[in-house]
């Protein structure tokens, strides 16, 4: 059974700083890799998705990194800003692609940046 | 484009009761799912469905659950008779076809049920 562990639970910056979120899984044969970010009483809102061939996906301020033998990815946000704070979650999806959609998550990281 | 519509937002009700939990998906998108997210057990699938047809309900927890897809643009999730320990958020998502099987999926912003 997949588990998906995300550390810190949370995390308090200043602002401007660059800072980087954890994940790992136990079960390396996962199709895709997505970070998500939710706000306070708001649905889940996708910020980068990694396909289990790529290494690295970048978006902005933001660069999530793979490695899927490990297990292990990592959110990087560079510039950290107040509007930045929320939780990240990070959920693996199974291999098998096609109609098995199956996300497993984390159980994420809240993150405060401090003006 | 409207994103993933939940209602209703909150829901406060006995123990006991019926539940039903509303989502109308993004137009267009053949995939739809319900989640369910508490403090313990974070966010688990509950069941998902392809062009309205059930795919994978290993995630619901009881028989007092169901969950139906009558048409492409709406979903209910039931709860007959609900209890204390089923108070959560439940979130709805939808996702286009396999044919973008590496989009993300997007979520509704959900329906916080408080059953006393």
């Amino acid at each position: 059974k997949q588990e998906v562990t995300q550390i810190p639970a949370a995390l308090s910056v200043p602002e401007g700083e660059n800072l980087v979120l954890n994940c790992s899984f136990t079960d390396s044969a996962i199709y895709n890799l997505q970070w998500f970010r939710q706000d306070p009483g708001k649905g889940l809102t996708s910020l980068l998705l990694i396909q289990s061939s790529q290494r690295e996906q970048t978006s902005g301020r933001l660069n999530a990194s793979l490695d899927k033998s490990s297990g292990r990815s990592t959110l990087y946000i560079a510039a950290s800003q107040p509007g930045d704070s929320a939780t990240y979650l990070c959920a693996v999806r199974r291999e098998g692609g096609g109609s098995n959609y199956k996300l497993t998550f984390g159980k994420g990281t809240l993150l405060t940046v401090n003006p | 484009d409207a994103g993933v519509i939940q209602s209703p937002r909150h829901e406060v009700t006995e123990m006991g009761q019926e539940v039903t939990l509303r989502c109308k998906p993004i137009s267009g998108h053949d995939y739809l799912f319900w989640y369910r997210q508490t403090m313990m057990r974070g966010l688990e699938l509950l069941i998902y469905f392809n062009n309205n047809v059930p795919i994978d309900d290993s995630g619901m927890p009881e028989d007092r659950f169901s969950a139906k897809m009558p048409n492409a643009s709406f979903s209910t999730l039931k709860i007959q008779p609900s209890e204390p320990r089923d108070s959560a958020v439940y979130f709805c998502a939808s996702s286009p076809g396999t044919g973008y099987s590496n989009q993300p999926q997007h979520f509704g912003d959900g329906t916080r049920l408080s059953i006393l």
